[in-house]
């Protein structure tokens, strides 16, 4: 079946403006992460949804930084006033759930790169 | 929280050699350990995985070793190729006991095979 998909797969922005990056999650994942991945850096957490509980906000950076997610599926996080320092790889992944071990499914990313 | 360190940063090895990149964590509560795999521009994907209630997992050329009262954990890759270049990232976490799932990356390691 289909993994996870990401849009856009590159962003360039000029400082200030927001933007707004999509996740689909593969259907039935039930827990879906947000994860940013600076160049030659590892994976930072920022926010995670499971099922209609309330998100796991405490990766975000700022307050500039805001996720939803509809139920169990699309999830959108928007950045907004972008700054040169949140140009970077935003990776989504999702997993089965968190009740097991559960391998995690990440998407090809979003490249956003603010001028 | 939890907090993974990884070593080394970088890795270069003959091709036929091999690779041993370790993970020490700091929560004696985690108990899941994964370890992915990044082609450079790809996404993370999973490459094997161990639970706390075993010491080592095999898969072909792939092995991983987990030390719970030491609190680290190590990939082994025997007879390395070319396609085994990438960047590999351990992970820890624990299943939730009425908080969230969110595993803790390390910082990940570059490993280069010379033909």
């Amino acid at each position: 079946g289909a993994g996870v998909s990401q849009s856009p797969s590159n962003k360039v922005t000029e400082k200030g403006k927001d933007v707004e990056l999509r996740c689909d999650p593969i259907s039935g994942h039930t827990a879906l992460y947000w994860y940013r991945q600076r160049l030659g850096q590892g994976l930072e957490f920022l926010i995670y949804f499971q099922g209609n509980s309330a998100p796991d906000k405490s990766g975000l950076p700022s307050d500039r930084f805001s996720a939803e997610r509809t139920g169990e599926s699309v999830s959108t996080l928007t950045i907004q006033r972008t700054q040169q320092e949140d140009s970077a790889v935003y990776l989504c992944a999702s997993s089965l759930s968190e009740r097991n071990y559960n391998e995690q499914f990440f998407g090809p990313g979003t490249r956003l790169t603010v001028l | 929280g939890e907090n993974v360190e990884q070593h080394p940063s970088t890795l270069s090895v003959q091709e036929g050699d091999s690779a041993v990149i370790k993970c020490t964590y700091s929560d004696s509560a985690s108990n899941y350990f994964p370890w992915y795999k990044q082609e450079l521009g790809k996404r993370p994907q999973l490459i094997i995985d161990i639970r706390s209630n075993v010491g080592e997992k095999k898969d072909q050329r792939i092995a991983v070793t987990l030390n719970k009262t030491a609190k680290h954990f190590s990939l082994h890759i025997t007879e390395t190729q070319p396609e085994d270049s990438a960047v590999y990232f351990c992970a820890a976490s624990r299943t939730p006991t009425g908080g969230s799932y969110i595993p803790t990356f390390g910082r990940g390691t570059s490993l280069i095979v010379h033909p």
